[in-house]
């Protein structure tokens, strides 16, 4: 069964920063692309950044860019995204997902991040 | 990129058939056929739904069925069910820049 268990959110100050783990089981991690989205309080998606299966390829949404850096390690089979420079409106529900046929397939049940002082 | 139009409520009876738009532009929504949408109910993570346009994922419903035509895709879910009451997601890829947009999302609601 896939499994995708994110942690690491919380409460931070603006202009703090968070590191956000989703570890992975179930499936053949190394070979798929993984997307983080997030899900503001009673807002829609937005898709936030991907990385491919080696970790060379890597895209953000232009409002994260240069503040967001989101990487991968294989051998620990996880996925995390460096949130640096937050802001309010960072404010959300961040959710790792598995990618397949340009989808995310699988995604985990998400942890709350809140910018505020 | 902006987020993919989406009528913010659509409703229907017990048995009906509803569909749901979802429209981009020739840079996304019209230019791949990488369309998927989702259904997320309260307080709980999204669910893949339709992938590739039309494309159901293993263990959902053929009640639901994707399309697209042009710029638009749409969603339909036939024989409605109260278990369908849920928030709907559209989303496509958009290219190497900003790879994926979401639509707005449209509440389904079952009378």
């Amino acid at each position: 069964e896939v499994q995708l268990v994110e942690s690491g959110g919380g409460l931070v100050q603006p202009g703090g920063s968070l590191r956000l783990s989703c570890a992975a089981s179930g499936f053949t991690f190394s070979s798929h692309w993984m997307n983080w989205v997030r899900q503001a309080p009673g807002k829609g998606l937005e898709w936030v950044a991907n990385i491919n299966q080696d970790g060379s390829r890597k895209h953000y949404v232009d409002s994260v860019k240069g503040r967001f850096t989101i990487s991968r390690d294989s051998a620990k089979n996880s996925l995390y995204l460096q949130l640096n420079s937050l802001r309010a409106e960072d404010t959300a529900v961040y959710y790792c997902a598995r990618d397949e046929f340009y989808s995310s397939i699988s995604w985990g049940q998400g942890t709350l991040v809140t910018v505020s002082s | 990129q902006s987020a993919l139009t989406q009528p913010a409520s659509v409703s229907g009876s017990p048995g009906q058939s509803i569909t749901i738009s979802c429209t981009g532009t020739s840079s996304d929504v019209g230019g791949y056929n990488h369309v998927s949408w989702y259904q997320q109910h309260p307080v709980k993570a999204p669910k893949l739904m339709i992938y590739e346009v039309s494309n159901r994922p293993s263990g959902v419903s053929n009640r639901f069925s994707g399309s697209k035509s042009g710029n638009t895709a749409s969603l339909t879910i036939s024989g409605l069910q109260a278990e369908d009451e849920a928030d709907y997601y559209c989303c496509s890829y958009a290219g190497t820049s900003t790879p994926f947009v979401f639509g707005t999302g449209t509440k389904v609601t079952v009378l």
